[in-house]
């Protein structure tokens, strides 16, 4: 069965402190996807990022990077200089392909609360 | 604007009541889910649909329906077998139905809470 770990419940850090999220993953599939997703405070998910298990470059996206690892099943996000509107729930999640369908599963989340 | 579309934001249930949680898509999506998320913890996956008159259960499908008449909808019924149905719940859509690199999108959730 698949499984996704975010160790880290809750980050505390002040405005323009990096903050580096951790995701570890299982899976016995040697094809698949981690996404990182934020929740804000309204609740609704948004999309930050998409990788397959075949492209370990890491990514950087404005003030956010990822750190890719197959050999650690690991999959960290970080955001540099971090800033009030970042404080929200991250979750990381794996793509699994079943017979009827694809099929995400869900880290626990790590809450972020930057203060000012 | 595209997007996904739920309501209520906030439903209240009665002992013993069905509630129904609409979920509206209108990206020309195939794919619809419907997750489970309790406090603190990350999301379950209750049902989903590939295709119209077509859905499979996900991992907590016990206390739940649902129906896909239209490519757009696809309601969730709380049915009163579900004896802990606070939560909240997130509707999301794929482009496609098959394949692992298709991202789903989540709708602004409805919180239900029960009287």
């Amino acid at each position: 069965a698949q499984k996704v770990t975010q160790a880290q419940t809750e980050i505390s850090v002040v405005e323009k402190e990096d903050v580096t999220l951790d995701c570890v993953y299982e899976t016995r599939d040697t094809t698949y996807y981690l996404f990182w997703y934020k929740q804000p405070p309204s609740g609704e998910l948004v999309f930050l990022i998409r990788r397959n298990s075949f492209d370990e470059q890491n990514e950087i996206s404005g003030r956010y990077s990822w750190n890719f690892q197959k050999s650690t099943s690991s999959f960290n996000f970080t955001i540099t200089a971090s800033q009030v509107v970042d404080s929200a729930v991250y979750f990381c999640a794996l793509s699994e392909i079943k017979a009827a369908g694809n099929k995400l599963t869900f880290g626990g989340g790590t809450r972020v609360l930057v203060k000012p | 604007d595209g997007g996904i579309t739920q309501s209520p934001k906030y439903l209240f249930r009665k002992e013993g009541q069905n509630v129904t949680l609409s979920c509206e898509q209108n990206l020309n999506h195939d794919a619809m889910y419907w997750y489970r998320q309790d406090p603190g913890q990350g999301l379950r996956l209750i049902y989903y649909s590939q295709i119209v008159n077509d859905f499979q259960k996900g991992d907590i499908a016990e206390g739940y329906s649902v129906s896909r008449e239209k490519k757009e909808s696809f309601p969730l019924t709380v049915t009163s077998a579900q004896k802990n149905p606070t939560a909240f719940y997130l509707c999301a859509s794929s482009l496609f139905a098959t394949g692992i690199e298709e991202t789903q999108y989540f709708g602004p959730g409805t919180r239900l809470l029960v009287l």
